[in-house]
Order: C-alpha cells, then structure tokens, then sequence
C-alpha cells in the first residue's frame, strides 16, 4: 500500500494568516503518461462528510474559494490557505488514488484559530 | 441536483448481519464508481473499496477484504454495503462517495453521502 503521511497533525493560525500543510507519499503517484498526480485534498468540518478540495494535486474544484491551492508532483504535495477564515476550521485529508486499492488516505491534519 | 442519500443509524449487537444503504440521484447511476469510506470514532478516512455499477465490478482494500460485501441494485440506482457478521470494531461512521469523473476507477470522490452511523455493542 502507499502510504501517505501528513504534516503537521494540528496548527494553529491566527485570521488571515496563511496555513501550510504537508503530504508525503511513500511512492510515486504521478503518472508519466498524462503527467498527472493522483492527489486529492479534502475538508471535514465537524458533523459532516468530507468534502473535495482539490484534485490532480493543484486543479481545485468549482465553488471552492480561491484562497486554497495546491501544489506539488511525484511524492511531495503542499495545501495552503493563503489567508485563513473562521470557517476553515476543520480537518484536512489528503488521499492518492493513483494505485490497485487501498486509495489511501493521510492520517489528518486539524487547523484551528 | 446530484447527491447520495445514506440510511439511518444502525444499533447492533456483535455476531448479527447488517446492509445499509445509499441512494444515488441526479446522475447516471451505471456509469460513476461509487465507494464506501470508514470513518471510526475520533479517527481519520480509510478507504474501504468502490463498485462500478455498470458491469458491478467491485474493488476491495485488501483491510477489509472478507469482512465486508459491497454490492448495488441498479433498478433503485442504490449502493449497499454489507456485513455478515457484525464486530465491536465495525462501530463507525461509513460513508458512500462518487468518483468525480464518469467511468473513471483512479479517481478521487467527489460526492459524499451523509453518512450512517453503525454503533455494534452487546
């Protein structure tokens, strides 16, 4: 399995700050053909389902404000909050869906104020 | 508009079966890989398997492999996810979710259900 490891488990960042977070893969989950990362980033507020941030590692989805991005390729990836809101706080996931089952998931990382 | 609709909480004792349930709409039901995802109290994502509804080909994590079926009625456009033979360490939330692109398995999801409840105590 490819294992995925975030960093930090926790932070916090005063409003309007910016919030950086890690994931780490333990292989590879570009695909060389279409030159495409397999990374998703996701948010889960409390008492909610995740919800898609991020996909392809940098293409964030429709509706999701302009202040998240993402960056990286191969094994090192990076979400960033460039300017932090009140309603970011939440847990934020990454996930490779690049090989054979289990797609797997980071451990987590909570952002608070 | 597209969502995924879960069933209610589910309170269980060990050794007894469960399926429970999630109702897709505002889509192409046969042509999204649909998914489960395990989420125990206080804890992060595991990604359990997906399901082509098309042709019901059926990818498991190796974790969950033998412990869980996961299957889907087409004419109800509905998802399932079932046990046998239910342990205290099933207790979770499980979450059903949408790949984001059409006929796409190396995907990420893009549509959550709600999320059902599955509480297995004696």
């Amino acid at each position: 399995d490819i294992v995925m490891t975030q960093s930090p488990d926790s932070l916090a960042v005063s409003l309007g700050e910016r919030a950086t977070i890690k994931c780490k893969s333990s292989q590879s989950v570009l695909y060389s053909p279409n030159n495409k990362s397999y990374l998703a980033w996701y948010q889960q507020k409390p008492g909610q389902p995740p919800k898609l941030l991020i996909h392809w590692a940098s293409t964030r989805e429709s509706g999701v404000p302009d202040r998240f991005s993402g960056s990286g390729s191969g094994t090192d990836f990076t979400l960033t909050i460039s300017s932090l809101q009140a309603e970011d706080v939440a847990v934020y996931y990454c996930q490779q869906y690049y090989s054979s089952p289990p797609k797997t998931f980071g451990q987590g990382t909570r952002v608070e104020i | 508009e597209v969502q995924l609709v879960q069933s209610g909480p589910e309170v269980k004792k060990p050794g007894k079966s469960l399926k429970i349930s999630c109702k897709a709409s505002g889509y192409n039901f046969n042509k999204y890989w649909i998914g489960w995802v395990r989420q125990m109290p206080g804890k992060g994502l595991e990604w359990m398997g997906i399901i082509y509804p098309d042709d019901s080909d059926t990818k498991l994590s190796p974790s969950f492999q033998g412990r869980v079926t996961i299957s889907v009625d087409r004419s109800i456009s509905t998802a399932y996810l079932q046990w046998s033979s239910l342990q205290a360490t099933d207790t979770a939330i499980y979450y059903c979710a949408r790949h984001l692109r059409e006929d796409s398995w190396d995907d990420a999801f893009h549509i959550w259900g709600q999320g059902t409840m599955v509480t297995v105590s004696s």
